[in-house]
C-alpha cells in the first residue's frame, strides 16, 4: 500500500496525559499536512512541512501540540496534556505537486479523551 | 464566519438517477477548488478539483461546474451507484496558500436501490 499511512488508528486516554500520532506520506512527496476533524465539521487546517521545515502552523494548534518531520519523511503530532475538546480525528495529507493544491489524506487517527 | 458553506447537510437520490452536491464560497482569492468524498471513520478521499480559470471539469461520472460570479460550484455524479453513499466536502485554496484548503461542512449523500 503506498497511500499515507497513520498510527495509531484509535487511541484512547485520560485526561492530562500525553499522546503521540505517526504519519509516512506517500513516499515521494515532499509535503505534508496534518489537519483535524470533529464531528459535524470538515477537516481543519492544523500545520504543513516542505521536507522537514514547518512553514505554517493554524492559531488552532495550542503551545500543547507539537508536530515534527525530522529527516523529512515520517511526521509526528504530539499533544501534551490532553483535554476533552482534544477529542477527534487527526488526519495527516501529503503531496508531491503544490500546483494546484491537491493533497491526499490517510485514514485519521482517532483520539478519545475521558 | 464560514468561507466554504456547503448548506444541504443530506441529500437522498434514487440509483440511476443525478445526484447534485452544491457549495458555496465567500473569499475571492480562491483560485482552486475540490471535492473529498469521506466513508465513516476514513480519511476524505480525492474526487476531482478544478482551477478558477476553467469553468467545467469532467471524470467520468463526475462532473464540476465552477460559477466565479455567482461564487459557486457543484458536483455532479450521474449515474448515481449505492456505493456514492458517503460525506462530500467541498475545499477551496488561495493562491500561495501552501495546501491550507478550507472546507466545508460536507454534505451526507445517501443513494438508494
Amino acid at each position: 500500500d503506498t497511500g499515507v499511512s497513520q498510527d495509531p488508528r484509535h487511541k484512547i486516554t485520560k485526561r492530562g496525559q500525553n499522546v503521540t500520532f505517526r504519519c509516512d506520506p506517500i513516499s515521494e512527496h515532499n509535503r505534508l499536512y496534518w489537519y483535524r476533524q470533529t464531528l459535524g465539521q470538515g477537516p481543519e487546517f492544523l500545520t504543513y512541512f516542505q521536507n522537514e521545515a514547518q512553514l505554517e502552523k493554524s492559531r488552532l494548534l495550542s503551545n500543547r501540540f507539537s508536530a515534527e518531520r525530522p529527516k523529512g519523511s515520517f511526521s509526528t503530532l504530539e499533544i501534551q496534556r490532553t483535554e476533552q475538546g482534544d477529542s477527534a480525528m487527526y488526519l495527516c495529507a501529503s503531496s508531491l505537486d503544490i500546483s494546484g493544491n491537491t493533497i491526499y489524506f490517510g485514514e485519521g487517527s482517532w483520539l478519545t479523551v475521558v | 464566519d464560514q468561507q466554504v458553506k456547503q448548506n444541504s447537510p443530506s441529500l437522498s437520490v434514487q440509483e440511476g438517477r443525478i445526484s447534485i452536491l452544491n457549495c458555496d464560497y465567500t473569499n475571492s482569492m480562491f483560485d482552486y477548488f475540490l471535492w473529498y468524498k469521506k466513508y465513516p471513520a476514513e480519511g476524505p478521499t480525492f474526487l476531482i478539483s478544478i482551477s478558477s480559470i476553467k469553468d467545467k471539469n469532467e471524470d467520468g461520472r463526475f462532473t464540476v461546474f465552477l460559477n466565479k460570479s455567482a461564487k459557486h460550484l457543484s458536483l455532479h455524479i450521474v449515474p448515481s451507484q449505492p456505493g456514492d453513499s458517503a460525506v462530500y466536502f467541498c475545499a477551496a485554496s488561495a493562491k500561495g496558500s501552501q495546501g491550507n484548503l478550507i472546507f466545508g461542512k460536507g454534505t451526507k449523500l445517501s443513494v438508494k436501490p
